[in-house]
């Protein structure tokens, strides 16, 4: 089957700091991924669609010059989150998807990473 | 818009009982619609897909598109189906997927 991957699992940074997050398709190429921030015992909230090649397109809301998200290939997109802030502690989920080969419509998570920030 | 409704957050129901986890969604189009569940400590996956008809797990989940529900069900609940269950539908050309907010499914023993 289809495996995401996202590292690191576990981030923990000081305010101001700038941490990068990455996810990888393993085994298919992900012309789509998405970011998702995940508040304790709440839903999934998009954050933003990472097309391979272009730039990103984000959700209401979603400061992208605090979020950057980079598509540079098939297999790989980053979440940089830009002089961290306490605030910005919570786990942060990427999805792939891709409309080719057998996984049309699928969405294949990565394990998600928590960040806390100091 | 696209919305997905799963009106409740908690559901609990003993072991052997059915279970009906509820979704409703809005969308102009057609929708494709999943249930994706998450274990403890585990990441989302994929359940099971409309089109796709089957049963999952012991779990099915039927289209109505007049009453614009979706909702997965089980007649007999077994403890390892405790979980977050996210409802989910599919649009703009698999370029965006709305979720609902999750119902947390507890089987008690």
């Amino acid at each position: 089957g289809a495996v995401v991957s996202q590292h690191p699992s576990w981030v923990i940074c000081k305010s101001g700091t700038s941490v990068k997050i990455e996810c990888r398709s393993l085994d298919f190429q992900a012309t789509t991924m998405f970011w998702y921030r995940q508040f304790p015992k709440q839903s999934l909230m998009l954050m933003a669609t990472s097309n391979e090649g272009s730039k990103a397109t984000y959700e209401q809301g979603v400061e992208k010059d605090k979020f950057l998200i980079n598509h540079a290939s098939l297999t790989l997109s980053t979440l940089t989150v830009t002089s961290a802030h306490p605030e910005d502690s919570s786990f942060y989920i990427c999805s792939a998807t891709s409309p080719r080969g057998p996984y049309t419509g699928e969405l294949f998570f990565g394990e998600g990473s928590r960040l806390t920030v100091l | 818009a696209q919305r997905v409704t799963q009106p409740e957050k908690l559901l609990s129901v003993f072991k052997g009982a059915p279970v009906e986890l509820k979704c409703n969604y809005s969308y102009s189009g057609s929708p494709e619609l999943f249930w994706y569940v998450q274990y403890s400590r585990q990441r989302l996956q994929l359940l099971l897909r409309h089109i796709s008809r089957e049963s999952i797990k012991g779990f099915t989940a039927d289209l109505n598109k007049g009453e614009t529900s979706f909702h997965l069900k089980k007649p007999f609940a077994q403890e390892e189906d405790s979980a977050m269950y996210y409802c989910a539908l599919n649009s703009g050309g698999y370029q965006k997927v709305t979720f609902g907010i999750g119902t947390k499914l507890q089987v008690i023993p």
